[in-house]
């Protein structure tokens, strides 16, 4: 089946990392996503890894993919006030095209 | 350039109604995928056009449709309204068909009555 799982709500204080985690059931996924949104806006591309990778950092982002747990996970390094929005993980299959799965979002509130 | 632009960015219809949706791509890009988010499902494939051909469907009725133009613009309609069809329509766009990276819009949140 296809699923993909987040937790809805992350709090954290500024300057701290936050660790937002998504795991999925589909082995036969390609690419993993994070996507950001904020307040009535779209979806903003952050980031994505191919399933054969393991870790891919950029900036402060860094996200690893465990594939054996089919577990993903986004971390950003000294978070702002500015990074308070939804984080979307989503998986893609080779044979889908641009038919993502994605989670339902986890709430990220960055506090000062 | 220009990102993906959705019209209009807010609609109020009634029950029974029908409405049509805009998206303009990012320019070259030639395929145009439609999602509907909403508090309860979350976001959920619609279709994808590319080259003026539906290329994947998601599970939707019938109701929902779309095309896409010659120019890569394209439209999602929606027939005979239902209250639970509320929701942010996004509008994304990509090079190629199935290519992996999607730039979205900003959304048009229709509101049913």
């Amino acid at each position: 089946g296809e699923d993909v799982e987040q937790s809805l709500f992350l709090s954290v204080r500024e300057g701290d990392s936050s660790v937002i985690n998504c795991t999925y059931t589909d082995s036969s996924s390609t690419y993993l996503y994070w996507y950001k949104q904020e307040p009535g806006a779209g979806l903003q591309l952050l980031t994505y890894i191919f399933s054969n990778m393991d870790m891919k950092q950029d900036q402060r982002l860094t996200v690893l993919l465990n594939k054996k747990d089919k577990h993903l996970s986004l971390r950003i390094a000294d978070t702002q006030t500015g990074d308070s929005a939804i984080y979307f993980c989503a998986e893609s299959k080779e044979q889908a095209g641009t038919a993502l799965i994605f989670g339902k979002g986890t709430t990220l509130s960055v506090s000062s | 350039k220009a990102g993906v632009t959705q019209t209009p960015r807010y609609l109020i219809k009634t029950r029974g109604q029908q409405v049509t949706l805009s998206c303009s791509p990012i320019s070259g890009h030639r395929s145009v995928s439609w999602y509907q988010q909403t508090p309860g499902q979350g976001l959920q494939f619609l279709f994808e056009y590319f080259s003026e051909t539906q290329r994947n469907k998601g599970n939707f009725p019938g109701r929902f449709s779309g095309r896409q133009f010659s120019n890569s613009r394209s439209e999602m309609n929606v027939s005979t309204l239902e209250l639970g069809d509320s929701a942010l329509y996004l509008c994304a766009s990509s090079l190629e068909s199935g290519a992996n990276v999607l730039t979205f819009g900003a959304g048009s949140r229709l509101t049913v009555l």
